[in-house]
Parts: structure tokens; C-alpha cells; sequence
């Protein structure tokens, strides 16, 4: 993989469903794994920064988890709500180690 | 703190004309990012400086671009001359620590409309 791709492009769930995305990246030369929400006419925001094999970090009924070796990693939300609606993207290391490459994101719209 | 700043938030301009965007990234931070956001192609990574120099200019399009970071509290992307298929959102990011370990803030971004 040479890029950071991510899947699906967008997604529709009903309010109280748990759903989960997936970012795929370069595991050679791997530095870190980021995820940011993107809600509309805002700025991305940083929901998660990891940096080891097996990591796995928690904000409120948001989790990820990281695979440096196959080099994936899965954003998971339970019981979705409305105000989850946002672009998710996901960010690894350049090739050279210094800069963030996103993924296209993956559109999630929670609907009452 | 006031995080990012990026002006103009929006700048619509004539083909030809040149185009100079600016950012003020958040105080102690030493590694500044400018990207481009399009509907195709995403948010894409145009030029990386940590401590005021570039380190990785390898997603400036074509010589019309140009970045400077004169000093810790000032960067500015440079576009000249400006081309219609530069219409994209610009966006600034701070960090602290250098490299892709840190987390990134983001400025609220700059439109811009080449007619």
C-alpha cells in the first residue's frame, strides 16, 4: 500500500447503532497513525495519535486500535448519535517520516 | 490561545493574478504543514517546515507555488501566477515536536476561487 486508504467512503446509520471504519497504510518506515473528525464548515480535530503495534485508545464511546505489522487500523463507535455525523480521516507518515499523508475520510451521517 | 490563524478565509481572484496566503501558527509550536483540500482529491500535503525550515516540499504542485517561513509566528503559500484548477481550500496545522508524531491543529482554512 502506498497510500492511506480508507473504507467505506460514507456510511448511514441509525441513531444507537455501533459502527466501526478501517484505515489501511504503509506499514515500511511507520511512525504514527492519526484519526481527526471533520465536521462541516469546522477545521479536523484530533481524536487519536498512536505509535506502537497493538495500541488501543478511548474517547467516550470512541476507540481505535492499530496494526503496524499488516498496517491497518479500525475506528469504532457505539451507539451512535447524531452529533457523530462528520468526515473521519485517518493520517499516517510520509515515506520520509517528517509529514502526515490523510486518507480521503469516510463520511458518517447518524440519523434520529 | 487562539490556535491557527489563517487569512484571507476566503479570496476570489482573476487567472494570472498572484495569490499570497498566510498563517500564524499557535505559539511553541515548531512544525508547520500547509495542505489543499479538493472534492478529488482530498486533503493533500503541499509542504512540511519544522523549525522554520522545509523539510519536505515534495507536494508543491509545480514551480507557480511557493512557501516561506520567515519566522516562528509567520508562514505564507504563494501562488503565482494563479491557474482556475487552484480553486481548493487551503489549510494551515501547527504541531509541536517535529515529524508525524505530533498531534496536528488546524487553521480554519483559506477559499480560494481562481476565475
Amino acid at each position: 500500500i502506498l497510500n492511506v486508504e480508507q473504507s467505506p467512503q460514507s456510511l448511514h446509520v441509525q441513531e444507537g447503532d455501533s459502527t466501526n471504519f478501517t484505515c489501511s497504510f504503509p506499514s515500511s518506515n511507520f511512525y504514527a497513525l492519526h484519526w481527526y473528525r471533520w465536521e462541516t464548515a469546522k477545521s479536523p480535530e484530533a481524536l487519536f495519535v498512536m505509535t506502537l503495534n497493538g495500541d488501543e485508545k478511548k474517547k467516550g464511546r470512541i476507540s481505535a486500535t492499530l496494526n503496524t505489522k499488516e498496517g491497518y487500523s479500525y475506528l469504532y463507535i457505539k451507539g451512535s448519535q447524531p452529533e457523530d455525523s462528520a468526515t473521519y480521516l485517518c493520517a499516517s507518515n510520509s515515506n520520509s517520516g517528517y509529514a502526515l499523508n490523510f486518507g480521503k475520510g469516510t463520511s458518517l451521517l447518524v440519523t434520529p | 490561545d487562539a490556535g491557527v490563524i489563517q487569512s484571507p478565509r476566503h479570496e476570489v481572484t482573476e487567472m494570472g493574478q498572484e495569490v499570497t496566503l498566510r498563517c500564524k501558527p499557535i505559539s511553541g509550536h515548531n512544525s508547520l504543514f500547509w495542505y489543499r483540500q479538493t472534492m478529488m482529491r482530498g486533503l493533500e500535503l503541499l509542504i512540511y517546515f519544522n523549525n522554520n525550515v522545509p523539510i519536505d516540499d515534495s507536494g508543491m504542485p509545480e514551480d507557480r507555488f511557493s512557501a516561506k517561513m520567515p519566522n516562528a509566528s509567520f508562514s505564507t503559500l504563494k501562488i503565482q501566477p494563479s491557474e482556475p484548477r487552484d480553486s481548493a481550500v487551503y489549510f494551515c496545522a501547527s504541531s509541536l515536536g517535529g515529524g508525524a508524531t505530533g498531534e496536528l491543529f488546524f487553521g480554519e482554512g483559506s477559499r480560494l476561487t481562481v476565475l
